[in-house]
């Protein structure tokens, strides 16, 4: 399965609310994760079966989506939360979308 | 508290084989599995390969035939053995704790293991 991001780079200031896409080129049956990557960091989990919130992560975080389309929602930009984040699908093997690219405006 | 901790060596020659471990704490390797995720500079992660918690395999269809993980579950370690390394090999690699079905997926990281392949 292919995942697509969009979009690959995002400008946004802080407070607003943000929608980061991710497609597959098949049906991904809610196997979906996404993962927040800070400059120089590994990858964190945030978000996986869709909506489920990682242990310790702000509730400012949310997913949704079905079928091939999901979304990760800031709902309220932070400064740290400037990164570049990655969908991953789990359904079928394993891969991961090329990332979107949060900063502020 | 998980700890994952990649080691081996940061510079490799062309066609020559890399070999990293990943030291776990804070698990069982029986209970967990291990994947093993690369990525090149400024470029997304890849999955790579991941040794079950049950001494399964499974490997990225693309590397298949250069890969081989294994572990030690006596010295809660998991290695990563890749052959034929070209320069496109050449970024971070990251072992990580990942699912057994009923858990996250791949909810805790290594620092990464920096690896340059050149002559």
């Amino acid at each position: 399965i292919q995942l697509t991001q969009s979009p690959s780079l995002l400008s946004a200031s802080v407070g607003d609310r943000v929608t980061l896409s991710c497609k597959g080129s098949q049906n991904i049956n809610n196997y979906l994760a996404w993962y927040q990557q800070k400059l120089g960091e590994a990858p964190k989990l945030l978000i996986y079966n869709t909506n489920s919130l990682q242990t310790g992560i702000p509730s400012r975080f949310s997913g949704s989506g079905s079928g091939t389309d999901y979304t990760l929602t800031i709902s309220s930009l932070q400064p740290e939360d400037v990164a570049t984040y990655f969908c991953y699908q789990y359904n079928n093997g394993w891969t991961f979308g090329g990332g979107t690219k949060l900063e502020l405006k | 508290q998980v700890q994952l901790k990649e080691s081996g060596p940061g510079l490799v020659q062309p066609s020559e084989t890399l070999s990293l471990t990943c030291t776990v704490s804070g698990f069982s390797l029986t209970s967990y599995s291990v994947s093993w995720v690369r990525q090149p500079s400024g470029k997304g992660p890849e999955w790579m390969g991941r040794m079950w918690y049950d001494g399964d395999t499974a490997y990225n269809s693309a590397l298949k035939s250069r890969l081989s993980i294994s572990r030690d579950t006596s010295k809660n370690q998991v290695f990563l053995k890749m052959n034929s390394l070209q320069t496109d090999d050449t970024g971070t690699y990251y072992c990580t704790r990942d699912s057994n079905y009923i858990t996250p997926p791949m909810d805790a990281w290594g620092q990464g293991a920096s690896v340059t392949v050149s002559s």
